[in-house]
């Protein structure tokens, strides 16, 4: 059974970069089917897709972020990672990682997500 | 990109039926059938329920339907049960990128 788990700090200071890993166990990083990805949830909010990685290195950005994310993956580790620069209040959510068959356009494996709160 | 549009709550008895809109527009719901269900209860993390509109994955009861027409998805929960009370959110391929609804809470009563 495919596992992920988000880990990172749970507070970053305004302007400064937030940055994520998620670990994937029980299934390989490698197939090519799927892209890694990450979904944030502002509290009581609905969810926002951040970004997505396939094993390549090949990504791609939700517009509204791409000149702040960047995702990538070290597939020797099993672990993708989410960086997000200069951020503000607005960016204090539940970062939830998660695998996406890129074929079909869904994201069937979740990790339990992670709260950052962006505060001074 | 504007989040895809969905009710805020929708209610229901046990047993009966009810249905979740999802509307989009002509670049995401309405130009592809990728469109995607989830189901999370309080604290979880999301759980999928329906892919390419009305395609059910291993293990999801028949009980949850989808449909799609023009620029609106839309989800039937069948047999409403009490564990079916969550928010329920769509997603939907839209160019390279996609895009989630803002969540329903569904009530069972």
């Amino acid at each position: 059974q495919l596992q992920l788990q988000e880990a990172g700090p749970g507070s970053v200071k305004p302007s400064e970069t937030l940055s994520l890993t998620c670990s994937v166990s029980g299934d390989s990083i490698s197939h090519t089917s799927f892209y890694w990805a990450w979904i944030r949830q502002p509290p009581g909010k609905g969810l926002e897709w951040v970004g997505s990685v396939h094993n390549s290195g090949g990504t791609f950005y939700n517009p509204s972020l791409k000149s702040r994310v960047t995702v990538s993956i070290e597939t020797s580790k099993h672990q993708f990672s989410l960086k997000l620069t200069s951020v503000t209040a607005a960016d204090t959510a539940v970062y939830f990682c998660a695998r996406e068959n890129w074929l079909q356009v869904f994201f069937d494996y979740w990790g339990r997500g992670t709260l950052v709160t962006v505060a001074s | 990109q504007s989040a895809l549009t969905q009710p805020a709550s929708v209610s229901g008895s046990p047993g009966q039926s009810i249905s979740i809109s999802c509307t989009g527009t002509n670049s995401d719901v309405g130009a592809s059938n990728y469109v995607s269900w989830y189901q999370q209860h309080p604290g979880e993390a999301p759980t999928f329920l329906i892919y390419e509109v009305a395609k059910r994955p291993a293990g999801v009861p028949e009980r949850f339907s989808g449909f799609k027409s023009g620029n609106t998805a839309s989800l039937t929960i069948s047999g409403l049960q009490t564990d079916d009370e969550a928010v329920y959110f769509c997603c939907s391929y839209a160019g390279r990128s996609k895009v989630f609804g803002g969540g329903t809470k569904v009530t069972v009563l």
